[in-house]
């Protein structure tokens, strides 16, 4: 069964510093991979995707993430934090076949910025 | 707006009492899912369905029941909450189950059980 790990529940930046979010992978077979945000009282909104090809995706918001196949990781990063990136982040994988096909989330990281 | 509409946005009940979530998406999408969100514990799935005309148990199934209306509505049903069913639920769909497609989901319903 695949699982997903992120860590660190809580991470603050101050304003313009480098955002890294964590998310490792447990797989026989590399999944698909998938970073959501969530913003207060909202529903999860999708950042961006891996499904095939370049292992370097790039999202909504100026986020990006690179699939490392060794590592068993796909880390979440921004150049230069905002204010409005303050929000909730998750995870998630999907296998690429067989009958059990939904997605798996990790349980959340939690990014305050810092003025 | 296109997307996945959830009723009611909040919800209090008391211990034993019955509830059916509801959730309509208007993106054609052919599958639906149920998840729960509790702190700490990311989102667990309840039930899905695949297409419509079928449904499957996911992870934490117990205490619920789905029924996917058509391909537009799918609703969860409490038949006699509990305490440990407080939570946030959401409704989510995808064009199709897996094949790497992300899932589109609505804005929750708070659950409070007393």
């Amino acid at each position: 069964a695949q699982s997903v790990t992120q860590l660190g529940s809580h991470v603050s930046v101050s304003e313009g510093a480098l955002v890294l979010l964590r998310c490792n992978y447990s797989s026989s077979v590399p999944p698909y991979l998938f970073w959501y945000v969530q913003y207060p009282n909202q529903g999860l909104q999708l950042l961006l995707k891996y499904t095939t090809g370049a292992t370097l995706v790039k999202g909504i918001n100026g986020f990006e993430a690179e699939f490392k196949k060794s590592e068993t990781s796909f880390h979440l990063t921004k150049p230069s934090a905002h204010m409005s990136d303050a929000a909730e982040y998750f995870c998630a994988v999907s296998p690429l076949s067989g009958s059990a096909r939904q997605l798996t989330f990790g349980s959340g990281t939690q990014l305050t910025v810092l003025p | 707006n296109a997307g996945v509409t959830q009723t009611p946005k909040f919800q209090v009940l008391k211990t034993g009492q019955s509830m059916t979530l509801q959730c309509a998406q208007d993106m054609n999408h052919n599958s639906m899912y149920w998840y729960r969100q509790d702190p700490g514990m990311g989102l667990r799935l309840i039930y899905y369905s695949a297409s419509e005309g079928t449904t499957d148990k996911g992870e934490v199934p117990n205490g619920y029941n789905v029924s996917r209306l058509n391909k537009r509505e799918f609703s969860l049903r409490l038949e006699s909450a509990a305490p440990s069913q407080t939570s946030v639920y959401f409704c989510a769909s995808s064009p199709t189950q897996g094949r790497g497609q992300p899932q589109h989901f609505g804005d929750g319903t708070r659950l409070s059980i007393l």
